[in-house]
């Protein structure tokens, strides 16, 4: 089975601006995780997505958003981006959203902002 | 909130030698589950292993292992027998058993919460 895919893999944006990730889950897998990675901060969860639906939200700005397809896949949207939005941005799938499934990462989408 | 702490930013270890990372966690939950995770240079997370709050029996997976103290809060990883490839950032993790249906189970919880991490270096 290929495991969890992101694109694009590096991303480079000025201030102001927006960008749109991507996530594909494994197949058959339907929860969506997304973390901010930071040297300052660590690791930080941003939402969570199972069957469309967000099921939970981290301690972020409303500038970030993201979404959930028919098909799993994810994508999470920055607005209006500042200097310290630069980050790894990790998704994560599981087969289901319960605490006992255990999360598969992406290799992440490195975002810098100028 | 839960929180975990890993004390040792960095670590080192001899190839073929045995090294313990530390992790602590706060929590007044009696129901959770605890995780290792591996990051290389490749900044993949990759998961050593995991363990269930109500196990009493320590996880092993290969040359991983855990000793969980549950009383203490403390979840540290054991890799013996150490490799080159072994050299990577290691997480310590927590995720609250939360009940799936509660709809008003809302806020962060129920998801990863990480550790700042440690470095591990292997010496060959």
């Amino acid at each position: 089975k290929a495991g969890v895919t992101q694109t694009p893999r590096y991303l480079i944006k000025t201030r102001g601006q927006q960008v749109t990730l991507s996530c594909s889950p494994i197949s058959g897998h339907r929860s969506v995780s997304w973390y901010q990675q930071t040297p300052g901060q660590g690791l930080q969860f941003l939402f969570e997505y199972f069957s469309e639906t967000q099921r939970n939200k981290g301690n972020f700005p409303g500038r970030f958003s993201g979404r959930q397809f028919s098909n799993s896949r994810s994508e999470m949207n920055v607005s209006t981006l500042e200097l310290g939005d630069s980050a790894l941005y990790l998704c994560a799938s599981s087969l289901g959203a319960g605490p006992q499934e255990t999360q598969y990462f992406g290799p992440g989408t490195r975002l810098l902002v100028l | 909130a839960q929180t975990v702490t890993q004390s040792q930013p960095e670590m080192s270890v001899q190839e073929a030698e045995t090294v313990t990372l530390s992790c602590t966690y706060d929590t007044s939950e009696s129901d959770y589950y605890l995780f290792w995770y591996k990051q290389p240079p490749s900044r993949q997370m990759i998961l050593v292993i995991r363990q269930e709050a109500y196990k009493q029996q320590n996880a092993t997976e290969n040359r991983f292992s855990v000793n969980f103290q549950k009383a203490a809060k403390s979840f540290s990883l054991k890799i013996s027998d150490s490799q080159l490839g072994d050299a990577a950032m290691y997480f310590c993790a927590y995720r609250s058993a939360w009940n799936f249906w509660l709809q008003d189970y809302g806020g962060s919880q129920g998801n990863l919460i990480f550790g700042k991490g440690t470095k591990l270096s292997v010496k060959p």
